[in-house]
């Protein structure tokens, strides 16, 4: 089985600082990693995936991702965020392999501030 | 390319009353996920379809929920009778198998159904 832990629930920042948003996952088995945006009143969005080759994932409005395996994390970050990114973010697990279903976490809110 | 369609977008009930939630998803998917998302929470994942087949309906309370994908296509999923604790957003997602060496499904979600139970 799989699990999601993302360990901030909340994340403050003023534009243009950067950010990152923390996620650790727990599996027994091989896993493809994602991070999806909701905004309010909407569906999710995918941001990013990693489903292997390189351990450094970039994705749309210019988040990036990078696979530990070793320490079990998919920490998501943007150098400069935006008013517009403000939002919910979750990240998600699933087993290796075509038709799984998602295992996502809590989600984290980041608050973005001029 | 139109997204995953779901209706209605908000409901308002009263407890113990039925209530259904439509989703098509988009052209061609022959997966079909309904999710249950908690305020505060992350969704969970209720049923999976397979074209019509169920493959995985582990984590749905059958006792007051079922649903249905008659034809492969558009998905229905009930509640009755709704209870104060239903209250969510139901999320419907979709995805096709992707060609080449990893075998991986994107799922694109719908907007969503909020349902308040009063």
């Amino acid at each position: 089985a799989q699990s999601v832990t993302q360990l901030d629930s909340q994340v403050p920042v003023f534009e243009e600082a950067p950010v990152e948003l923390r996620c650790n996952y727990s599996s027994s088995v091989s896993v493809y990693l994602f991070w999806y945006v909701q905004y309010p009143n909407q569906g999710l969005q995918l941001l990013l995936k990693y489903l292997s080759g390189s351990t450094l994932v970039k994705g749309i409005n210019g988040f990036e991702a990078e696979f530990n395996k070793s320490q079990t994390s998919f920490h998501l970050r943007k150098p400069s965020v935006h008013i517009s990114d403000t939002a919910e973010y979750f990240c998600a697990v699933s087993g290796a392999g075509a038709g799984t279903a998602l295992i996502f976490g809590k989600g984290t809110t980041l608050s973005v501030s001029s | 390319e139109a997204g995953v369609v779901q209706s209605p977008r908000y409901k308002i009930i009263e407890k113990k009353q039925p209530v259904a939630f439509w989703c098509n998803p988009i052209s061609g998917h022959n997966t079909l996920y309904w999710y249950l998302q908690n305020l505060g929470q992350g969704p969970e994942l209720l049923i999976r379809y397979e074209n019509e087949e169920a493959v995985d309906d582990s984590q749905l309370p059958k006792d007051r929920f079922s649903a249905e994908r008659l034809k492969g296509v558009d998905s229905t999923l009930k509640i009755q009778p709704a209870e104060l604790g239903d209250s969510a957003v139901y999320l419907c997602a979709s995805s096709q198998r992707t060609s080449g060496r990893l075998s991986y499904n994107e799922q694109f979600f719908g907007p969503g159904t909020r349902l308040t139970v009063l």
